[in-house]
């Protein structure tokens, strides 16, 4: 199972929007809605930011949106704040009952 | 509050076996799925497997299996992963996280460190 394609890298001013895309195949992204994206800050665990494509856990910021279109899903970070810069990966669930984590976005704010 | 908290860092020799637990508090351990990660110094997270607690059912990834055992012991809330034959490229922080709102709580870590 190859990890899931992330660009390595996104910044954007603050105030701007910015969007991470995660690129799949049929058998995982584009066969369920079971995407979800993490946050990870240095040193600390992930914290889920977005889970089931779309939704979002309670005590997370409305400018974290997710959405999918075919075998690529998709975090815009709406409104950029400084502390929004970290590592994003997205994750989904696949056909054969396993996980698959994207590659990794390191988000810069300018 | 729903929490996880795993065991403490370990040093490895190659060839050498490690466990490593996840305690789970404020919920009902059977009710959800415990998964495994890791993520290697400097690298991003890698899916291990995930064991649910209320029937003992495993997945583990294909890179893993036959190396990774997931257990549980249903009257201590914990959760388990043994992974055998270490070598260098083990060394990783090991996270274990519950299935619930995407993998909504994660524990700490728990640093191995492989050496000779």
């Amino acid at each position: 199972q190859s990890a899931l394609t992330q660009p390595a890298s996104v910044s954007g001013s603050p105030g701007q929007s910015i969007t991470i895309s995660c690129a799949g195949t049929s058998s995982d992204v584009g066969a369920y809605n079971y995407v979800s994206w993490y946050q990870q800050l240095p040193g600390k665990a992930p914290k889920v930011m977005v889970y089931d494509v779309s939704a979002r856990p309670s005590g997370v910021s409305n400018r974290f949106s997710g959405s999918k279109s075919g075998n690529t899903a998709s975090l815009t970070i709406s409104g950029l704040q400084a502390e929004d810069e970290a590592d994003y990966y997205c994750c989904s669930y696949t056909r054969s009952r396993t996980v698959v984590f994207g590659t990794g976005t390191r988000v810069t704010v300018l | 509050q729903v929490q996880l908290v795993q065991s403490g860092a370990e040093v490895k020799k190659t060839g050498a076996s490690v466990k490593v637990s996840c305690e789970a508090s404020g919920y009902t351990f059977s009710n959800n799925e415990i998964y495994w990660m890791r993520q290697a110094p400097g690298q991003g997270l890698e899916w291990m497997g995930w064991i649910s607690p209320g029937n003992g059912d495993t997945k583990y990834s294909q890179k893993f299996q036959g190396r990774v055992s997931l257990t549980r012991d249903i009257s201590a809330s914990t959760a388990f992963m043994e992974l055998s034959s270490l070598i260098f490229e083990d060394t990783a922080v090991y996270y274990c996280a519950r299935n619930g709102g995407g993998l909504g709580v994660w524990g700490q870590g728990t640093t191995v460190t492989v050496s000779s």
